[in-house]
């Protein structure tokens, strides 16, 4: 099983700047996730970070806001721009193996407060 | 699109009864289900089901898939506070990265 550290676990943002919240697996590994969480809701898929690309981002998310990069195999940043109270969430990152069908596994998490 | 429906969305039991919480998905090239609880942020991995009518245990939760309707259930037996969480469930395709679709949680409070 890998172990992902997130950080920061939490933040408290003035609107109209940015936060850049990093994950660091402990193996390497092919596919990494970044999920938001917005108060009282599921999770629901920002963009697939892929190493050595772009990152491949959902209906109604898009990179100028959300950029992401992934350096290499075991860690990848979500940066959230010009925020605005409606981007107070919980953000995720998880990883996983293309191939393999095993458990997802997730980051600690960062509760972020835009005020 | 991808989509996984939750129920009941909230469920509020007392120490000692037994639960069950439903997951019906639709899911393109479906490949497995599975089943977390949420306490703080980080879901915390329970279940992984893959194949129909097998049962996976872990001490008091168990769950099961029907991959004829397209469903899940998590069982929680002798329920205790400590069970309080959202449980999610989550599809996963064969493609697309294995990436996930989770659907709404269920609020579980357990009172004593």
């Amino acid at each position: 099983s890998a172990v992902i550290s997130q950080k920061p676990s939490r933040d408290i943002c003035q609107r109209g700047t940015s936060l850049t919240i990093q994950c660091q697996v402990d193996s390497q590994v092919t596919m990494m996730f970044w999920y938001r969480q917005q108060p009282g809701q599921s999770l629901t898929l920002i963009a697939t970070a892929n190493q050595g690309s772009e990152a491949t981002y959902e209906s109604g998310f898009v990179i100028d806001k959300f950029p992401i990069s992934r350096p290499n195999l075991t860690f990848s940043t979500l940066t959230v721009s010009n925020m605005s109270p409606e981007d107070s969430s919980i953000y995720l990152c998880s990883a996983g193996d293309t191939y393999m069908n095993t458990e997802a596994f997730f980051g600690q998490g960062t509760r972020l407060t835009v005020v | 699109e991808d989509k996984v429906v939750q129920s009941p969305l909230s469920l509020v039991v007392h120490e000692g009864d037994t639960v069950t919480l439903n997951c019906s998905y639709e899911v393109t090239n479906f490949r497995s289900l599975l089943w977390y609880k949420q306490e703080k942020k980080a879901p915390t991995f329970l279940f992984m089901l893959t194949s129909s009518g097998i049962e996976k245990k872990s001490g008091r939760l168990s769950s099961i898939l029907d991959k004829k309707e397209l469903f899940s259930i998590l069982n929680i037996t002798a329920t205790q506070t400590g069970d309080s969480a959202v449980y999610l469930c989550a599809g996963r395709p064969r493609t697309s990265g294995s990436r996930l679709t989770f659907g709404e949680g269920t609020q579980l409070t357990v009172n004593p």
